[in-house]
């Protein structure tokens, strides 16, 4: 099993400000990696797959990174509605996919 | 529009059995692999099982399998999830999720999410 570790548990940070989320695989996961933002109450939404790549609708201030073992999702300018929960997801362990513990991202 | 609607959540005494269902519509739903994935309330996410689109392949987390069983009807849009031996530790939210690939077989994410259905096991 693939084991999916995301820093760190929590983040604050203020409105208009850079966040930062990181993601690390115990093994290489090649770009085979999708991060989602989950909302309390919600299900999670897909923001980012293959590491890289905007969902349809996302905004252009998501922006996702990394190959291997090591990713990281930006938030360029932080709106109200990007404080909730992060989900990095490993889809390379063909069938056993496993998902990160989740950042936290919380209003400063 | 997508939409995703699960449904048969309850609670149950464990070594019990519940039948969860998705109902899907808007889009063409003998296309895609679908799966469950679960969250305990306040935790993270966990992958559960994933069927092809025949329903002719199926896989399971190590946790269920042997109890519980995948299945699909295309000409009805729905995916059911039979749940039998249960135990505390399957208590969860369970969501349906459309799982899509870029092309690659063995490497599919979830793209759209139903707003799940809770399952409690407790006596």
């Amino acid at each position: 099993e693939i084991v999916m570790t995301q820093s760190p548990a929590t983040l604050s940070v203020s409105p208009g400000e850079r966040a930062t989320l990181s993601c690390r695989a115990s093994q290489s996961v090649s770009n085979y990696l999708a991060w989602y933002q989950q909302r309390p109450g919600q299900p999670p939404r897909l923001l980012i797959y293959g590491a890289s790549t905007r969902a349809t609708g996302i905004p252009a201030r998501f922006s996702g990174s990394g190959s291997g073992t090591h990713f990281t999702l930006t938030i360029s300018s932080l709106q109200s509605e990007d404080f909730a929960v992060y989900y990095c997801q490993q889809y390379n362990n063909w069938p056993l996919y496993t998902f990160g513990q989740g950042t936290k991202l919380e209003i400063k | 529009e997508m939409q995703l609607v699960e449904s048969g959540g309850n609670l149950v005494q464990p070594g019990g059995s519940l039948r969860l269902s998705c109902a899907a519509s808007g889009f063409s739903f003998s296309n895609y692999w679908m799966s469950w994935v679960r969250q305990v309330p306040g935790k993270g996410l966990e992958w559960v099982a994933i069927i092809k689109q025949d329903g002719s392949e199926k896989y399971y987390v190590g946790s269920v399998k042997g109890r519980f069983t995948l299945s699909r009807d295309n000409a009805k849009n729905s995916l059911d999830l039979q749940m039998n031996s249960l135990r505390a530790e399957d208590t969860a939210v369970y969501y349906c999720a459309r799982s899509f690939s870029s092309g690659w077989y063995g490497h599919y994410y979830f793209d759209h999410w139903g707003q799940g259905t809770l399952v409690t096991v407790s006596s």
